[in-house]
């Protein structure tokens, strides 16, 4: 895996469905960021991780976003009861203090779609 | 945080050099200045970083003059892949102070045939 992978990358779900996201980030990368992205604007900081620690949530729009990051690699944003609201991109990217620039790696994005 | 400001859009053509400029006035000392570049339907990709003067890579040039107060992404010799949305960010120089970029809206790049 050469690069930050994201499943689904398109999601359908009715108003008030719960739904997962998941971010594999480049493996050995400790910095990670999921980001949303509504149609026409750039991305918006949602959550940030450090290992497994989240040491940012402050972009989190309501308590029916959460994210995790048990063991330090893979992440899952969850949204609950979605709202027709929260229909944007999903992007997740990882970094490493170990590169010359903090460049982030960001994966394709999921798409969701609530109805 | 540092904002930053630039064209919504812009347009050339292929083979010619494309200058995008973004102005942040309020830049701290230890900021960096960041590019990306988006294509629809992908994440975006890092293009280039500098802090002060010239920085130079195999896609892109970045000219930051001394009061650091703008910047400007050159484009050598654009082709009609280059179309694509380019941001310009300002902010910390390591991966923990990058979650507070503020991304904006970037600028919108049409190159024509």
């Amino acid at each position: 895996g050469a690069g930050v992978s994201q499943s689904p990358r398109y999601k359908v779900a009715k108003r008030g469905q719960d739904v997962a996201l998941r971010c594999d980030p480049i493996s050995g990368h400790v910095s990670l960021f999921w980001y949303q992205q509504a149609l026409g604007q750039g991305p918006e900081f949602l959550t940030y991780f450090q290992n497994e620690a989240q040491l940012d949530k402050s972009g989190l729009p309501s308590d029916r976003f959460f994210a995790e990051r048990p063991e330090g690699s893979v992440s899952t944003l969850k949204i609950q009861r979605t709202q027709q609201e929260d229909s944007a991109v999903y992007l997740c990217a990882s970094s490493s203090p170990r590169l010359a620039t903090d460049e982030q790696f960001f994966g394709p994005g999921t798409r969701l779609t609530v109805l | 945080l540092a904002k930053t400001t630039q064209p919504i859009s812009m347009d050339s053509y292929e083979g010619q050099e494309v200058n995008i400029t973004c102005s942040h006035n309020n830049i701290a000392t230890n900021d960096y200045i960041t590019w990306y570049q988006q294509f629809p339907s992908q994440g975006p990709r890092f293009i280039i970083q500098g802090y002060k003067t010239k920085v130079t890579n195999e896609v892109a040039s970045l000219f930051i003059p001394a009061d650091r107060k703008s910047s400007t992404l050159s484009l050598p010799r654009v082709s009609l892949s280059d179309t694509a949305v380019y941001y310009c960010l300002v902010g910390g120089p390591n991966a923990g102070n990058n979650r507070k970029l503020i991304w904006g809206l970037g600028t919108s790049l049409g190159v024509n045939p």
